[in-house]
């Protein structure tokens, strides 16, 4: 059972270039997000999964570009990288459900770095 | 919209004493969630402790324990015996309950946490 897992781990691109975070749980939850993270700030959400098939628009949603393959992937894509998407990049999942089965589970994350 | 406030940039604690984090939210609800997270330097965020706003005894989770107060809307985190592997970054977060498909969490801006051996 590896939870959440991120690939790749570092990635340095160029701007303009184009590339995508894979991210995938084997936990069966149905809700999966992505979050940039910035030096100083929280967390911030830029787009999510409520269930297969479906994506909506987080608190920081453009330059980028999502798709939920199946329950289990979750894919974010920069079609054209700029300096401030240099970030760290967080995948998380979580189920949905009862009271109390509300927590996210992170993966180890992805810093980007755009020159 | 609900925010989250974390006061303290950095705190550091030697080992084995008490350390207190400190958290203020603003929100107009008055069921919610609240959760701890810490950020090591291997940078995954982990769940420390989870406290539902509905619930009016304190959370406690081993060495780690919170004092929620509603009426303040504030929720601290409370390390005992603090130990090297406690050294990380501390996220306060909170999440509404609102029955939508969202479930976001609204985040701090984090606590560094120093251990000094």
């Amino acid at each position: 059972n590896a939870g959440v897992t991120q690939t790749p781990k570092f990635q340095v691109l160029k701007t303009g270039q184009s590339m995508t975070l894979q991210c995938a749980q084997d936990m069966n939850h149905n809700s999966m997000y992505w979050y940039r993270q910035d030096p100083g700030m929280g967390l911030r959400l830029i787009y999510y999964s409520a269930s297969e098939g479906t994506t909506d628009k987080g608190e920081v949603p453009n330059g980028y570009n999502v798709s939920r393959l199946n329950k289990r992937e979750f894919s974010l894509r920069l079609e054209s990288a700029a300096p401030s998407q240099t970030s760290v990049y967080f995948c998380a999942s979580r189920v949905t459900g009862l009271r109390g089965t509300d927590t996210q589970y992170f993966g180890p994350g992805t810093r980007l770095t755009v020159l | 919209a609900q925010t989250v406030t974390q006061s303290q940039p950095e705190m550091s604690v030697q080992e084995a004493e008490t350390v207190t984090l400190s958290c203020t939210y603003d929100t107009s609800e008055s069921d919610y969630y609240l959760f701890w997270y810490k950020q090591p330097p291997s940078r995954q965020m982990i769940l420390v402790i989870r406290q539902e706003a509905y619930k009016q005894q304190n959370a406690t989770e081993n060495r780690f324990s919170v004092n929620f107060q509603k009426a303040a809307k504030s929720f601290s985190l409370k390390i005992s015996d603090s130990q090297l592997g406690d050294a990380a970054m501390y996220f306060c977060a909170y999440r509404s309950p609102i029955m939508d498909s969202n479930y976001q969490l609204i985040w701090g801006a984090g606590t560094k946490l120093i251990i000094k051996p």
